[in-house]
């Protein structure tokens, strides 16, 4: 199965902007989504497609793909954000299969 | 607004199985997949597998290939997921999630599953 790859752990001063990277092959084929993930609780989806943010999502959420390299960037991190993000793209071995990156842990101090 | 609910907790002994329901409410259920995710303690997020119920196969990752089933009834608009021979190692959250063309936009609260004699 395909791979993603996260940093593990990235920490951002309040109110300044962090990037999240999310590194594999099928990110040439396919978009990565992105999922926020706090204690106790469900993923919440924050980026899809090409750079996409459902309902209820902050503008200060986005999303870039540059080869196999996808990225989340918040633009004025707050206290909020600071959670666990998850990439995730459709697997190159197949539509109907998905693969989650590790995860990272930010930290917004 | 769609909701997906799950069953509740769930403690089995190793060897045993387990099966988890995921009901779908609002929009259309048959027209959309629904994946199944799992989260071991302290881990991160693992695709296990998923279903189209318009398209019937369901897919697996291929660790999982042989120990886990995952259907879908329409008319009741649930999906389940079951694993077998359980060990340790499958105490885990394990959620449902609503496929769309590129995210899952819509997840269950989730299933707590504890393998332990």
């Amino acid at each position: 199965s395909s791979e993603l790859t996260q940093d593990p752990a990235v920490s951002v001063a309040l109110g300044q902007t962090v990037r999240l990277t999310c590194q594999g092959d099928s990110l040439r084929t396919y978009y990565a989504s992105w999922y926020q993930q706090k204690p106790g609780q469900a993923p919440l989806l924050v980026i899809y497609g090409k750079n996409n943010r459902p309902s209820g999502i902050p503008d200060r959420f986005s999303g870039f793909t540059s080869g196999d390299t996808a990225s989340l960037t918040i633009t004025g991190a707050q206290a909020e954000d600071e959670a666990d993000y998850y990439c995730q793209s459709r697997d190159i071995n197949g539509v109907h299969l998905w693969v989650f990156g590790g995860g990272t842990k930010l930290t917004v101090l | 607004q769609v909701h997906l609910v799950q069953s509740g907790a769930e403690v089995k002994e190793p060897g045993s199985s387990v099966k988890v329901s995921c009901k779908g409410s609002g929009g259309t259920f048959s027209s959309h997949g629904i994946s199944w995710v799992r989260q071991a303690p302290g881990q991160g997020l693992e695709w296990m597998g998923g279903i189209t119920p318009m398209f019937g196969s369901p897919n697996y990752v291929q660790k999982f290939q042989g120990r886990v089933t995952i259907n879908v009834d329409e008319l009741r608009s649930t999906a389940y997921m079951e694993v077998s021979s359980l060990s340790s190692d499958d105490t885990a959250v394990y959620y449902c999630a609503r496929d769309g063309d590129t995210a899952m936009v819509y997840w269950g609260q989730g299933t707590l599953v504890t393998v332990s004699s």
